[in-house]
């Protein structure tokens, strides 16, 4: 019974590229949420969505980050124009239903040279 | 704003020793709480999870914690600890009025030596 799955586990970009980063939920689970880790600092809530919907994106920054769950395939979370500052742990989560327990990945480390 | 403070931030034990690990949060509110914990290279688990009844809540692996309402508390404790305890733990917390947005404290680093 596999758990979150999260793609790559470590990741280095230089500043001004790409990083994508995937989450694989729990089977059965079609509710995906996205924290962040900056280092020193607890988790923090990024963003929630279900199968193909932005639920709230309340814990995005306002530029360069998007995130989508299609019908097929994992979650992406996409930062375009990396900077220093990006450099963080992205964990993942996904749930039955809203108010059940989330289930975590472990997470990928996106360090911005 | 809500928050969660974890107040040890590093902790080092020897096995067979004592652990208890604080937890406070700030909301006036019904609440979640969840004691999760990574170990080295893998994905954050559930410990154990408060939602009601019974204050004390008994986890997997031998760790409890205790909810006390009259101190926005929910310390971890584990009667004698293993080298594989080595770990971080992080406390979270979900206030209940809709709300999915789990809050996190900053994680307690544990250190158990052989």
């Amino acid at each position: 019974n596999a758990g979150v799955m999260q793609n790559p586990r470590h990741l280095v970009r230089r500043r001004g590229q790409e990083a994508r980063l995937r989450c694989s939920p729990m089977k059965g689970h079609s509710h995906v949420y996205w924290y962040r880790q900056l280092p020193e600092e607890g988790l923090k809530f990024m963003v929630y969505l279900q199968k193909e919907n932005i639920i709230d994106e309340s814990g995005m920054p306002k530029e360069r980050f998007s995130a989508e769950f299609p019908k097929e395939g994992p979650s992406i979370l996409r930062i375009q124009q990396v900077v220093r500052g990006d450099s963080a742990a992205y964990f993942c989560a996904s749930s039955l239903g809203t108010t059940d327990t989330q289930y975590f990945g472990p997470g990928t480390r996106l360090t911005v040279l | 704003a809500q928050s969660v403070s974890q107040h040890n931030h590093h902790v080092i034990l020897s096995e067979a020793a004592s652990l208890e690990l604080g937890c406070n949060y700030s909301y006036g509110g019904t609440v979640n709480l969840f004691w999760y914990v990574q170990y080295p290279g893998q994905h954050l688990q559930l410990l154990l999870k408060y939602f009601s009844g019974d204050p004390l809540v008994k986890g997997i692996k031998g760790f409890e914690a205790e909810f006390i309402k009259s101190k926005f508390s929910f310390n971890l404790r584990k009667p004698s600890v293993q080298w594989s305890d080595t770990a971080e733990y992080f406390c979270a917390v979900k206030t209940t009025s809709g709300t999915y947005k789990y809050i996190f404290g900053t994680g307690t680093r544990l250190k158990v030596l052989a």
